[in-house]
Formats: C-alpha cells, sequence, structure tokens
C-alpha cells in the first residue's frame, strides 16, 4: 500500500514550457487535491476533484489545469510555465464521509527559470 | 471565507520541556474541523492531532494535546517532553463540514527542538 505517489519529485522547467505533474493514490479514496507550498505562505489549494469526474477551482488556480484520469489518479498541468509557478506541489487524497484526514504525497519540487 | 493564522513563525525549545503552538481561526461556520500538521525536513506532510468543532473535549495523541477554545475560535498544540525528531514546520488547518472539504492552512511555524 503505497498511499499517495506523486512523479517526478524534482523537475526545472525553463520559462514557456509546459508539464504535468502526476498523482496517485491507491487507498480508494473519493477526493483528492492538488496544493502549492511557497515560504511564509503555507499551502495553498489549487484544484480539486470531490469525486471522479469532477474538478473545481481552489484559491490560486491561474495558470493551471487538472485532469481527474480515473478514481486514483490526478495529474496537474502547467501550459506555458512561469518564474512564478516556482515551488513544491502536493497531491492529497481523502475518504468522502471519512474523519476528514487528508493523506498527501511526498511533494514535488519544481524550478521554472 | 475561512482565514488560519500563526502569530508566531518561529520556536525553539529544550529537549524533555513542553512547547505550546498557537492558532486562531476566523469563520462563521459552526460544524467544522481542525487540524495540526507536521512537515519535518523531508517535506512529508505528517498528520498529528484533529479536533471536531461539535466536541468539547481536547483531543490528545500521546505527548500532543489541543487547547480548543471554540467561542475564542483558538487551537493551540502543546507538546509534552519535546524530542528531537519534533523539529519541523507545524501547519494548523480549517475544515468546513458542510462545503467542499477543502482545508485552509496557516502559513506554518518553525519548531527547533534542541538538545
Amino acid at each position: 500500500n503505497a498511499g499517495v505517489t506523486q512523479t517526478p519529485k524534482f523537475q526545472v522547467l525553463k520559462t514557456g514550457q509546459s508539464m504535468t505533474l502526476q498523482c496517485a493514490q491507491d487507498m480508494n479514496h473519493n477526493s483528492m487535491y492538488w496544493y502549492r507550498q511557497d515560504p511564509g505562505m503555507g499551502l495553498r489549494l489549487i484544484y480539486y476533484s470531490a469525486s471522479e469526474g469532477t474538478t473545481d477551482k481552489g484559491e490560486v488556480p491561474n495558470g493551471y489545469n487538472v485532469s481527474r484520469l480515473n478514481k486514483r489518479e490526478f495529474s496537474l498541468r502547467l501550459e506555458s510555465a512561469a518564474p512564478s509557478q516556482t515551488s513544491v506541489y502536493f497531491c492529497a487524497s481523502r475518504l468522502a464521509g471519512s474523519t476528514y484526514e487528508q493523506y498527501f504525497g511526498p511533494g514535488t519540487r519544481l524550478t521554472v527559470t | 471565507a475561512q482565514t488560519v493564522t500563526q502569530s508566531q513563525p518561529e520556536m525553539s525549545v529544550q529537549e524533555a520541556e513542553t512547547v505550546t503552538l498557537s492558532c486562531t481561526y476566523d469563520t462563521s461556520e459552526s460544524n467544522y474541523y481542525l487540524f495540526w500538521y507536521k512537515q519535518p525536513p523531508s517535506r512529508q506532510m505528517i498528520l498529528v492531532i484533529r479536533q471536531e468543532a461539535y466536541k468539547q473535549q481536547n483531543a490528545t495523541e500521546n505527548r500532543f494535546s489541543v487547547n480548543f477554545q471554540k467561542a475564542a475560535k483558538s487551537f493551540s498544540l502543546k507538546i509534552s517532553d519535546s524530542q528531537l525528531g519534533d523539529t519541523a514546520m507545524y501547519f494548523c488547518a480549517f475544515m468546513w463540514r458542510g462545503g467542499s472539504e477543502k482545508l485552509v492552512f496557516g502559513k506554518g511555524m518553525k519548531l527547533t527542538v534542541n538538545p
């Protein structure tokens, strides 16, 4: 049982390049989330998916798109990376109707030059 | 909109001592959860403790306990018998039960436990 996995762990992009961050969970959770963590800012929600087939914007969605590919997988795409998107990205999942705990992946450190 | 405030950006404590981390939040809702997450240097987010707003009894988990003051909208974390492994960033977080189940985080506080 791997929990929540994220790939890649590290990535360096040039401004304007695109990439997709992958997230998968094997806990049969309904809800999945993408956060970004910046120094002094805590974690801020980018997008979330309450269930398979649905996605909604969070606090900071601009510049990102998401896909809930199936119940297990939730990807985050940067179409045209900008230096302001340099951050650590976390994926999380949660079982609906449970004790509301979110389980986090190990994070992806992204640098945009 | 809900907000979470952690006013102390950094604290240090000696090993085996007790330390309290403060957190306040602002909401008009009555049905919610509060959490403390720990983030060690490994970067992994780890749930430390959870409190349901409808429960008056303060949550405890081994050396970790909370002081939940609903009227004051205060949710502090007490760490007893501090250990070197407690060195980490600590984040307070809020989740409204009736909403979209999103976590709102405070900005975090860096705790250093010194030998």
